[in-house]
């Protein structure tokens, strides 16, 4: 079965230093991965994702993540973090094996707290 | 202006009554879904459609109902057997498998 893990429910860190917000996957067949913002009381925003190719995948806002299949991860990054990228984080996955539509699985989320 | 617009933003429901919620779509997007938001649950699949008149039960069914007769439209109806439907309703779409989902703006419902 397809599932998710977001390890931390909040993550604190000073505007201008780096940011890492943690996400570790299981799922049959490759991984499609994707991460998404939610500011509240809105929708969800698109980031990025890793479909196949390069490991180190970059996004909007100058957010990355890099995809690491030994460890079943997939954490997104920030060199360094602005006040405006305090928000929701979340993190999705969607199993590759054919057939009917894959399921797209999201974490728990984790809350970015960006202090001035 | 292209997007997912779902309506109408805030909702109150009396004990008892079923209620819709609207999600219409103008990507040309094949797949749609229904996600429910509670607070430290992140997000919990409902109902999801790959094509126009199908759609499968995601993991929190029970109490909504949904249907698929136009390309760009997905309703979910959240009845009166649903036990606690108090929540944030996020609907999204893609274009199929391995690509990235877009998401409406959410309902916030209310059980009054």
């Amino acid at each position: 079965a397809q599932s998710v893990a977001q390890p931390e429910d909040q993550v604190n860190v000073a505007e201008g230093n780096p940011l890492t917000v943690k996400c570790t996957y299981s799922v049959s067949g490759n991984p499609y991965l994707f991460w998404y913002v939610q500011y509240p009381n809105r929708g969800l925003q698109f980031l990025l994702k890793y479909i196949t190719g390069d490991n180190l995948v970059k996004g909007s806002y100058g957010f990355e993540a890099e995809f690491n299949k030994s460890q079943t991860s997939f954490h997104l990054k920030k060199p360094s973090a602005l006040v405006s990228d305090s928000a929701l984080y979340f993190c999705a996955v969607r199993g590759d094996y054919g057939g009917a539509t894959n399921k797209l699985i999201f974490g728990t989320g984790t809350l970015l707290a960006v202090q001035p | 202006d292209g997007g997912i617009t779902q309506s109408p933003k805030y909702l109150f429901r009396k004990e008892g009554q079923n209620v819709t919620l609207s999600c219409e779509q103008n990507l040309n997007h094949d797949a749609m879904y229904w996600y429910r938001q509670d607070p430290g649950q992140g997000l919990r699949l409902i109902y999801y459609s790959q094509i126009v008149n199908d759609f499968q039960k995601g993991d929190i069914a029970e109490g909504y109902s949904v249907s698929r007769e136009k390309k760009e439209s997905f309703p979910l109806t959240v009845t009166s057997a649903q036990k606690n439907p108090t929540a944030f309703y996020l609907c999204a779409s893609s274009i199929y498998q391995n690509t990235e989902a877009f998401f409406g703006q959410g309902t916030r419902l209310t059980v009054v």
